[in-house]
């Protein structure tokens, strides 16, 4: 049973550019979360989805961030005109759809996002 | 606000040692802890977690201690394996969210042979 699957694992854009960074859930699982770990750091949380539904997007950035979980395919973090302090890690968890422990989250092995 | 903090941002153990790593929270809503080890390059793996209404949980090697008294956690690793070394971290259901994790800083852990 494969884990959650991340991908790129390293992204490098240059100041302006697009960033796209996929996720795709452990089987089963209908629940995704993004978190960002800068260096040194421990990950913050940033959106958490539902197939189709943003259920809580409190820790994305106003601007230039967006996440999608649709219907069919992996999750989206897309970062628009990235810029040198969006370089960090992204890690994606996903979790089951009932389960008794509601931050069962299992995570990717993660993107790393150099802006340069 | 929430915080999560840990007193230690590195320790250094030998092969066979117990280790303790320590992590302090603020926000005295939260109600379910887990300890998370990260290994270089990798996301971070569920070691064990605990919730409020208990003091102390035990695992495999493992061993978590909450005082709520004094908002402090612990992670006892027994018997330290150089397999053991990577970054660990605390995290709290932020203010009692089903979902929303809030993590510490993470502390170094290095295993000498």
């Amino acid at each position: 049973n494969a884990g959650v699957m991340q991908n790129p694992r390293h992204l490098v854009r240059r100041r302006g550019q697009e960033a796209r960074l996929r996720c795709s859930p452990m089987k089963g699982h209908s629940h995704v979360y993004w978190y960002r770990q800068l260096p040194e750091e421990g990950l913050k949380f940033m959106v958490y989805l539902q197939k189709e539904n943003i259920i809580d997007e409190s820790g994305m950035p106003k601007e230039r961030f967006s996440a999608e979980f649709p219907k069919e395919g992996p999750s989206i973090l897309r970062i628009q005109q990235v810029v040198r302090g969006d370089s960090a890690a992204y890690f994606c968890a996903s979790s089951p759809l009932s389960t008794s422990a509601p931050y069962e989250q299992y995570f990717g092995p993660g993107t790393r996002l150099t802006v340069t | 606000g929430e915080s999560v903090g840990l007193h230690l941002p590195t320790l250094s153990v030998q092969e066979g040692d117990n280790s303790i790593i320590n992590c302090a929270y603020s926000n005295s809503a939260s109600d379910y802890f887990i300890w998370y080890k990260q290994e270089s390059g990798k996301g971070p793996q569920f070691i064990i977690d605990i919730r409020s209404n208990m003091d102390k949980r035990q695992g495999q090697r493992v061993t978590v201690l909450l005082n709520k008294t004094v908002k402090h956690l612990s992670l006892q690793i027994a018997a330290t394996q150089p397999g053991d070394s990577a970054v660990y971290f605390c995290a709290e259901n932020s203010g009692g969210s089903n979902y929303k994790l809030t993590f510490g800083k993470g502390t170094l852990l290095t295993v000498n042979p």
